[in-house]
C-alpha cells in the first residue's frame, strides 16, 4: 500500500531563516505529488504541484520554492521566511483512479 | 479562477440529528467532487467522492451533487459528537483539487 511521510512534524524559526521540509512517497512510482499550505482558520491552499522529477508547477507567488530531485520526493524550501509563512503544510499525492488526495501528516511551521 | 465556496460556519447540531453540509463551485466543467474530515491539528482524510448527479450513499453518509445548479453536499445522518470536525469539500480540475474554506461541525451530546 502506499505511504506518504512529513518532516519534521513541528517547527519554529525567526523570521528570515532559511526553510526545507521534505516529502517522500512509497509504494508508488511517478505520482503527481502537491504541497498545500493551511493558516490558522483557513481552508487549503495549493502552493505547488509536481508530474514528475524536476517538474515544478507554482500556483501562487511567494517566497517559497519546490524542487523534486527524486521519483517519490518533495521537497519545500524557503531562503527567508516571512512571518505570513507560518500555517500547516501538507503533501499529497493524487490517486488517478478516483482523483482522490492522500494527505501526509503535515508539517507545522510557526515564523517568530 | 476556480472557486469552491462553503460557509465556515460552525454548524451546530445536536446528537441523533441530521447534518447538511453546502458546497458550490463556480467551473461548470468540473466533473469530480469530494468530501473530506479533517480535525483539529490533524491532515483530511476523504469521506466521499461523487462523479454523476444525484445521490451517493456509504453508511451514515450521503454525498449529492447537482451540476446544472453547481452544487454539491453532504448529509450526515445520526450524527455523534465523533462527526464534531471540519468538513472541507474539494472539486477537481484537470490534475489539480481545489478546496472550499470548510464548514466547521459541532455535534452537541
Amino acid at each position: 500500500s502506499q505511504t506518504i511521510h512529513q518532516w519534521p512534524a513541528t517547527l519554529v524559526q525567526p523570521v528570515g531563516s532559511p526553510l526545507s521540509l521534505e516529502c517522500t512517497v512509497e509504494g508508488t512510482s511517478n505520482p503527481n505529488l502537491y504541497w498545500y499550505r493551511q493558516a490558522a482558520g483557513r481552508g487549503l491552499q495549493l502552493l505547488f504541484y509536481s508530474v514528475g522529477i524536476g517538474q515544478i508547477s507554482s500556483e501562487v507567488p511567494q517566497n517559497l520554492s519546490a524542487s523534486r530531485p527524486q521519483d517519490r520526493q518533495f521537497i519545500l524550501s524557503s531562503k527567508k521566511l516571512l512571518l505570513s509563512d507560518s500555517g500547516f503544510y501538507l503533501c499529497a499525492w493524487i490517486n488517478w483512479g478516483t482523483g482522490e488526495l492522500f494527505f501526509g501528516e503535515g508539517s507545522r511551521l510557526t515564523v517568530l | 479562477q476556480k472557486e469552491v465556496e462553503q460557509n465556515s460556519g460552525p454548524l451546530s447540531v445536536p446528537e441523533g440529528a441530521i447534518a447538511s453540509l453546502n458546497c458550490t463551485y463556480s467551473d461548470r466543467g468540473s466533473q469530480s467532487f469530494f468530501w473530506y474530515r479533517q480535525y483539529s491539528g490533524k491532515s483530511p482524510e476523504l469521506i466521499m467522492f461523487i462523479y454523476s448527479n444525484g445521490d451517493k450513499e456509504d453508511g451514515r453518509f450521503t454525498a449529492q451533487l447537482n451540476k446544472a445548479s453547481q452544487y454539491v453536499s453532504l448529509l450526515i445522518r445520526d450524527s455523534q459528537p465523533s462527526d464534531s470536525a471540519t468538513y472541507l469539500c474539494a472539486v477537481r480540475y484537470g490534475n489539480k483539487l481545489v478546496f472550499g474554506a470548510g464548514t466547521i461541525l459541532r455535534v452537541k451530546s
